[in-house]
């Protein structure tokens, strides 16, 4: 089966860092997503990695290694804003999206 | 416009009325998609139009109906829902038909259906 594992919750200082993971196994791959998603909201994307290595956008950067199945997606100089949940999600060999169940992050003053 | 509409923004309805969600799209996006999320839940997919085709229907009940008039528009009929079909549905649109590699998603802000 499909399946995709990020942790439910996570907790940070504001100013500090976060890497949030995640794992996948999917039949075939064509690239991955991370989304935000705000309480009551809807996702608003992030990143796409299809090639390994570190996509860099601002305070966010996103990870890949397809022989892993890994991706992570870093989050500097956190903000209270960045209070939200982030789903990690991969398009398969039949170019459906598989969702991770999300990862809500908390930002502590 | 760079904006997924949705409407109406909440609904109420009970199990044996008929309402209909909409959404608009002005972004010249080829592909649509209708998708159900409960709380603390990851968006489920339910259809998917490309191309005003539909070209997936995730066994989605027969109580909801998609429609996709033109290449903006995309509604979604209801009818005799159930409690347990209350939930937030969102509309989103991407660039490229749904068999396409780097494929991003942009969302409508959704419309919360509580069913009676």
């Amino acid at each position: 089966g499909q399946n995709i594992d990020q942790p439910t919750e996570m907790t940070a200082t504001e100013g500090a860092i976060v890497q949030i993971n995640c794992t996948y196994q999917t039949s075939g791959f064509n690239g991955l997503f991370w989304y935000q998603q705000h309480a009551g909201e809807a996702p608003t994307f992030l990143s796409y990695n299809v090639l390994d290595g570190l996509e860099e956008k601002g305070r966010f950067s996103s990870f890949l290694s397809r022989s892993k199945g890994y991706s992570y997606l870093l989050l500097k100089e956190l903000q209270m804003k960045d209070s939200a949940s982030y789903l990690c999600a991969v398009m398969d060999s039949n170019y459906q999206l598989i969702w991770g169940a999300g990862t809500k992050l908390i930002i502590k003053p | 416009d760079t904006e997924v509409t949705q409407t109406p923004k909440h609904l109420v309805m009970g199990m044996t009325n008929k309402k209909s969600l909409k959404c608009e799209q002005h972004m010249g996006h080829r592909a649509m998609y209708w998708y159900k999320q409960k709380a603390k839940k990851p968006p489920e997919l339910m259809f998917v139009y490309s191309y005003e085709k539909l070209s997936i229907n995730e066994s989605v009940p027969s109580r909801f109906s998609p429609e996709c008039p033109n290449s903006s528009l995309l509604n979604l009929h209801l009818h005799a829902l159930q409690p347990e079909d209350s939930a937030l549905y969102l509309c989103a649109s991407s660039q490229a038909g749904s068999h396409s590699g780097a494929n991003v998603l942009t969302f409508g802000a959704g419309s919360r259906l509580t069913v009676l």
